[in-house]
């Protein structure tokens, strides 16, 4: 089955520098692959997702990178805030099947 | 409109006590999910029903774990003979469809067994 790996566990960044989590995956039939974030006390909410037929998104601060050759895929914040402290979870699924999500990015912006 | 709602939000149990844990989706909503998040861990698969469908029981990690959902809506985690290790917040989502679709959680309800 489909197996989706995200690195770092922790990420600490300076307020106003950029923050990239990053993710892989095991099974190539895959081809959706949604990012979310989890605030404290809350369930996860969808930021921004992708489809295997394009290699790049972006929503304003968030982009989001696909390299289906390679099997991974990213997700960039950029000019990070206060709010964006969080976790970030990737995660990654394919037709008739459900989704698999990564441990988790625990994401501190530091002042 | 109404999210996914989950209650209690809050459950303490002696351990060896059964507790039912409840979740409502948004209205429409054909695809619900359960899955259980340890104290800084991850989303562990434990369910998922779609339609008519049998479901999808190949997280549940014991027979202790079962879940129904009736009339395609509100669905109930029931586990049996609790134990501490059981101790997690449970989390429910529903989605319009179920395969590649946005998933909506709920808020979860942290359970503690003594």
């Amino acid at each position: 089955g489909e197996n989706v790996e995200q690195h770092p566990s922790t990420l600490s960044v300076q307020e106003g520098d950029s923050a990239v989590i990053k993710c892989t995956y095991s099974d190539s039939a895959s081809n959706y692959f949604p990012w979310y974030k989890q605030e404290l006390g809350k369930g996860p909410q969808l930021i921004i997702d992708i489809r295997s037929n394009v290699g790049e998104k972006k929503d304003q601060r968030i982009a989001v990178t696909l390299n289906k050759t390679a099997k991974h895929f990213s997700l960039h914040i950029t000019e990070t805030q206060p709010e964006d402290s969080a976790v970030y979870f990737c995660a990654a699924s394919k037709r008739d099947d459900k989704i698999i999500f990564g441990k988790g990015t625990r994401l501190h912006i530091l002042p | 409109g109404a999210g996914v709602s989950q209650s209690p939000s809050n459950k303490v149990t002696e351990k060896g006590k059964d507790v039912e844990l409840r979740c409502d989706p948004i209205s429409g909503h054909t695809a619900l999910y359960w899955y259980r998040q340890s104290l800084g861990q991850g989303l562990e698969f434990l369910i998922y029903f779609q339609g008519n469908s049998a479901p999808d029981k190949s997280g549940l990690p014991s027979d202790r774990f079962s879940a129904e959902r009736t009339g395609g809506s509100v669905s109930t985690l029931t586990i049996q003979r609790t134990q501490q290790e059981d101790s997690a917040v449970y989390l429910c989502a529903s989605s319009l469809v179920w395969e590649r679709s946005e998933q909506y959680f709920g808020p979860g309800t942290r359970l503690t067994v003594t």
